[in-house]
This record gives C-alpha cells, sequence and structure tokens, in this order.
C-alpha cells in the first residue's frame, strides 16, 4: 500500500520564478495539508484541502495557494519565490474526521537561489 | 497561546543510555499530543501519540504520558540504539484549524 507520494523530491527555483509541488495522498485517505519545514525548525502548517476546497490556512501569504483534484491529490503554488520560501515541503494525508493519523509524505526540499 | 515547546538539542548519548526529550505544550483542554520522528533525508512519521490525559503511547520501546497536571509529554526509552539517531518533534493537534503545531525538533545522535 503506498503512502503519500510527493514530487519533485528536490528542486532549485530563482527568485520571482513561480513553483508547482504535488502531493498524491495515501489510499483511502481524502484530506490533504500542506507543510513548510525551514532548516532546523518544525513543520509550519501552510493549508488544507478536502472536497477540492481549502478548509483551513495558516499565517501564509496569498502568493501560496494550492488545488485538490477529484482523485484527492493536491498541488502547492507558490507564485514571486523568495529566498526564504526555501524549505523542506511535506504533504500529509488523513480521513476527515479522524485526526489521529496524518500520515506524511518525504518532502521536497525547495531551494530559491 | 497554542504551542509546542521542546528542550533544544542535539542530545548526544552512547549506544544502552536512557533517553529522555522533553516536551510541553500550551492549550485550552486536553488536545491530542504526538510524537513524529524524521530519519535524515526523510518526511516525518508517527511514533507515538496519546489522545487524552494520563494516556501512555507506546512504540518501538519509546514511551511517553499524557500530564495534564504538568502540560507534558516528555519521550522516553530505557536503552537507545545507533538506529535511533534521528530528529524528534513533539506535536499537538489544534482542533481550531484542524492542523498539528510542531515544536522545534530535538536532534539525537547515538554514538556505538
Amino acid at each position: 500500500d503506498a503512502g503519500v507520494t510527493q514530487s519533485p523530491t528536490h528542486l532549485i527555483k530563482t527568485r520571482g520564478q513561480q513553483v508547482t509541488l504535488r502531493c498524491s495522498p495515501k489510499s483511502g485517505h481524502d484530506t490533504v495539508s500542506w507543510y513548510q519545514q525551514a532548516l532546523g525548525q518544525g513543520p509550519q502548517f501552510i493549508f488544507q484541502y478536502y472536497e477540492e476546497e481549502e478548509r483551513q490556512r495558516g499565517n501564509f501569504p496569498d502568493r501560496f495557494s494550492g488545488h485538490q483534484f477529484p482523485n484527492y491529490s493536491s498541488e502547492l503554488n507558490v507564485n514571486a519565490l523568495l529566498l526564504g520560501d526555501s524549505a523542506l515541503y511535506l504533504c500529509a494525508s488523513s480521513t476527515t474526521g479522524y485526526h489521529y493519523g496524518y500520515t506524511f509524505g518525504s518532502g521536497t526540499r525547495l531551494t530559491v537561489v | 497561546g497554542n504551542s509546542v515547546t521542546q528542550m533544544e538539542g542535539p542530545v548526544t548519548l552512547s549506544e544502552e543510555a536512557f533517553l529522555t526529550i522533553n516536551c510541553t505544550y500550551t492549550a485550552t483542554g486536553y488536545p491530542s499530543l504526538f510524537w513524529y520522528v524524521q530519519y535524515p533525508g526523510e518526511g516525518l512519521q508517527l511514533l507515538l501519540k496519546a489522545t487524552k490525559a494520563d494516556d501512555k503511547g507506546s512504540n518501538k520501546g519509546f514511551e511517553a504520558t499524557y500530564r495534564k497536571e504538568t502540560t507534558s509529554f516528555h519521550l522516553e526509552k530505557g536503552s537507545v540504539q545507533v538506529s535511533d539517531s534521528a530528529v524528534y518533534f513533539c506535536a499537538r493537534y489544534m482542533e481550531y484549524g484542524n492542523k498539528l503545531v510542531f515544536g522545534a525538533g530535538t536532534i539525537l545522535r547515538v554514538k556505538s
């Protein structure tokens, strides 16, 4: 049973560019959350998607946006990249209403130069 | 507020030593609490959890007890192995926002 898969694993972007990260949730999960983990820090909640809608959002600017598709997979988009956006981006999937079982992917390492 | 505070690392131990990583939280009510582990180059793995006061979570020799009196959820292991070297994150579930709030993480290094 595949867990959460994220792509790409690494990428390098230039300041001002735009990036799209992708996530496929664990089989049977319908909710996808995105977290940003800066170097040496704990993950910070970006937003959560359920039924193709953004349901919750953390303290991140509108440059961060997302999407969820009918198959529950999700994308995270970041516009106008800043050096400070360099981080590990983690996707977590879960089943709505059951908050004991978040499954995390291995993450996408984004470097902005 | 709603935060999680962990002891700073790195924590360096010899194999078979006893491990304690402190974690305290602030919250109204009694949130579910978690410990996650992150091995080098990987994502987060759920290590253990406790969903109500006085619960003890355990897995792979690790234990943590939900102490409401001290608002703590310290991670312990009686005998660590080199393979336990990783970063450990304490987290609480936040119902408002339906999200996890993480501590900053504690690096554990175990030497043979």
